[in-house]
């Protein structure tokens, strides 16, 4: 079974541009995450989609972050424009059934997009 | 906001040797699951425990869950360098915010 496919898995741009990453969870997970992981912390919930609605964005910046999950399979996580403090690692996770149903908790992570902004 | 706290924030030890490393955290929960993550790898799930439960074992790892004191540890048995990694804890708490919520992560380091 493949993993939690991320894309890019590394990113350097200059502040004030725009960065996507992409996203493809486990075949069959109907729910997905996309985390922020700052340097030594653990990792912050930014979005949770259950299909293709998005039923917890509150973390999300939406002034300059965006997110969409069309089909209720690939993500793409959109910033812009960047600033240095977006700097961070990006890692979305997916899991198979939501909160609030016979649940199974367990997240499956990729291995992230780490960006830099310059 | 993080709700888990992980102690030591860094571990050293020598192969064969035992792991302990204790979470604590703030609010009420459903479950406390650890995870582990390599350099530059994502997570891995490593251990679930919930709330009604006291201790838990998966091959060399065994964990605790005391709810009345909000902590929890795990302990990974005769060690091995391919340990050396983050762990972190994370809790889920049902009603209100549902979402795991991740500690800081501790370094355990295992020298061979």
């Amino acid at each position: 079974e493949a993993g939690v496919v991320q894309s890019p898995r590394y990113k350097i741009i200059e502040k004030k541009q725009p960065v996507a990453f992409w996203c493809n969870p486990i075949s069959g997970h109907n729910t997905l995450y996309w985390y922020r992981q700052n340097l030594g912390q653990g990792p912050e919930l930014l979005i949770r989609y259950e299909n293709e609605e998005a039923v917890d964005d509150s973390q999300l910046p939406k002034d300059r972050f965006s997110a969409e999950r069309l089909k209720g399979v690939d993500s793409t996580l959109k910033i812009q424009p960047a600033e240095l403090g977006d700097s961070a690692v990006y890692l979305c996770a997916s899991s198979s059934y939501g909160f609030g149903q016979r649940t199974s908790y367990e997240q499956y992570f990729g291995p992230g997009t780490r960006l830099t902004v310059t | 906001s993080q709700q888990g706290e992980e102690d030591p924030q860094a571990l050293s030890i020598q192969e064969g040797e035992n792991a302990t490393m204790n979470c604590s955290y703030k609010t009420s929960i459903n479950n406390l699951q650890w995870y582990r993550q390599n350099s530059g790898r994502g997570l891995v799930h490593l251990i679930l425990i919930r709330s009604n439960e006291r201790e838990k074992h998966s091959g060399r790892l065994r964990v605790t869950l005391d709810t009345s004191k909000k902590s929890s540890s795990l302990l990974i048995t005769a060690s091995r360098a391919a340990d050396t990694a983050s762990y972190f804890c994370a809790t889920y708490s049902q009603g209100g915010s549902e979402k795991l919520v991740f500690g800081k992560g501790m370094k355990l380091t295992v020298n061979p």
